[in-house]
């Protein structure tokens, strides 16, 4: 079975600087997705950037980056210019793409809480 | 706008009463689920369904059950049994449908229950 840790329960930053979440994982699957979801105090699940694990160029979505490191299983979340709405639990997740058994299912990690100090 | 409506956000029963959370989605999307999150424990899946008629067992399926009679609805009920039922429940659904599971989650925005 697949499993994704993070190992850093909560991590804070300073208004306009930059951050790097952790997350590793575990599987023996070579084709899968790896997603950030960021969720804020309104609790609403909000997809963040996503990666397709035989993309070897890391996904961007403006100030948000990622370090996939396949062999590693590694998948870091950075964020550039950190703002005060960036304050949430964050969420690293894992998903097979195969088909077949329990492959439909999102695996989440416990989360990080990420504090932005003004 | 398209989207994923939970009702209600806050529910409140007494400990040996059935409770059901609704979950309706306008995004024409085929595949739903039922997560749970409580503190420190990230998201655990409860149930989902890939289509209507149709739904299987999550991680932590005990003390709950689920309906799929139309595609856009997916209740989840909390029966009796469930042994710790307080928790935040978030429905979501994908596009994913047949043999092809590259759609990301959209969620609602969650029902908090509260059993005293």
């Amino acid at each position: 079975a697949q499993t994704v840790t993070q190992s850093q329960p909560e991590m804070s930053v300073q208004e306009a600087e930059t951050v790097t979440l952790s997350c590793t994982y575990d599987t023996s699957e070579s084709d899968y997705y790896l997603f950030w979801y960021k969720q804020p105090p309104s609790r609403q699940m909000i997809l963040v950037i996503r990666q397709e694990a035989y993309k070897q160029q890391n996904a961007t979505e403006n100030r948000f980056s990622v370090n996939f490191q396949k062999a590693a299983k590694s998948f870091s979340l950075k964020i550039s210019d950190s703002q005060l709405g960036d304050a949430a639990m964050y969420f690293c997740a894992y998903r097979s793409r195969e088909s077949g058994g329990s492959n439909y299912k999102l695996t989440f990690g416990k989360g990080t809480l990420l504090t932005v100090n003004p | 706008d398209g989207g994923i409506t939970q009702s209600p956000k806050y529910l409140f029963r007494k400990e040996g009463q059935n409770v059901t959370l609704s979950c309706e989605q306008n995004l024409n999307h085929d595949a739903m689920y039922w997560y749970r999150q409580d503190p420190g424990q990230g998201l655990r899946l409860i149930y989902y369904s890939q289509i209507v008629n149709d739904f299987q067992k999550g991680d932590i399926a005990e003390g709950y059950s689920v309906s799929r009679e139309k595609k856009e609805s997916f209740p989840l009920t909390v029966t009796s049994a469930q042994k710790n039922p307080t928790a935040f429940y978030l429905c979501a659904s994908s596009r994913d449908s047949g043999n092809s599971y590259n759609s990301p989650l959209h969620f609602g925005n969650g029902t908090r229950l509260t059993v005293t």
